[in-house]
């Protein structure tokens, strides 16, 4: 199994809301990610968690919140966002942190208004 | 600093090929190329890890020349599922145990029949 996956697929959300983003794997990686992409642009990471540690935050307001329970799942919440929030959230997974392939879910399309 | 990808856009016909280069004003410690389909999420091509590397998936290959900083991704007998933005990401620093990618703006390239 080399999927990852997301849920929702697409959220509306107003900015006064609190929502959450959820992935999980199931190939055992120990490196997760949550990168932002507006279109027609390439993917921005956010957050890193290595072995269920943050590792790296790339300086994102704390509107964004992100949580790892488990080495399966990893969570994004969400909270008084800005309309220029607006965008896919990608989530990715790679075997360990460092240069390993990194795999992505399908994203979240999240539109706030 | 964000690598540079060359060209921004490429359009071709079945069978024919393209180069699409990626470049760093500083040290690249590795490369990594994800091709990416309009609405889909990113999908891991290959990692080239030291200079001198080649690789090569399906008719696709790449080459990595450290002392050049620059990586080119090499597309031969195009076909019309090669359609996609494609993407370099690089670690930007000598730590790569981190597994921070920074990518490139993206190659948009287009197959015709």
């Amino acid at each position: 199994d080399t999927e990852v996956t997301q849920t929702p697929k697409h959220l509306v959300m107003g900015m006064t809301n609190k929502k959450s983003l959820k992935c999980e794997q199931h190939m055992g990686h120990r490196a997760m990610y949550w990168y932002k992409q507006k279109a027609k642009k390439p993917p921005e990471l956010m957050f890193v968690y290595s072995y269920e540690k943050l590792s790296i935050n790339e300086s994102v307001p704390s509107r964004f919140s992100p949580e790892c329970p488990n080495s399966s799942l990893l969570n994004l919440h969400l909270h008084a966002l800005q309309p220029e929030d607006s965008a896919l959230y990608l989530c990715a997974s790679s075997q360990r942190p460092g240069s390993y392939e990194q795999y992505f879910g399908p994203g979240t399309r999240l539109t706030v208004t | 600093q964000q690598p540079v990808q060359s060209p921004q856009a490429v359009i071709l016909r079945e069978g024919e090929d393209a180069v699409i280069n990626c470049s760093s004003s500083k040290a690249l410690y590795s490369v990594h190329w994800y091709r990416q389909k309009h609405g889909e999420a990113p999908v891991f091509l290959m990692i080239l890890l030291k200079g001198g590397e080649q690789k090569g998936h399906e008719k696709i290959s790449a080459s990595f020349n450290e002392k050049k900083q620059q990586s080119s991704l090499y597309l031969t007998a195009s076909q019309l599922s090669y359609s996609g933005t494609y993407f370099c990401g690089t670690p930007l620093s000598g730590g790569t145990s981190y597994g921070k990618l920074t990518f490139g703006q993206g190659t948009i390239l287009t197959v015709h029949p």
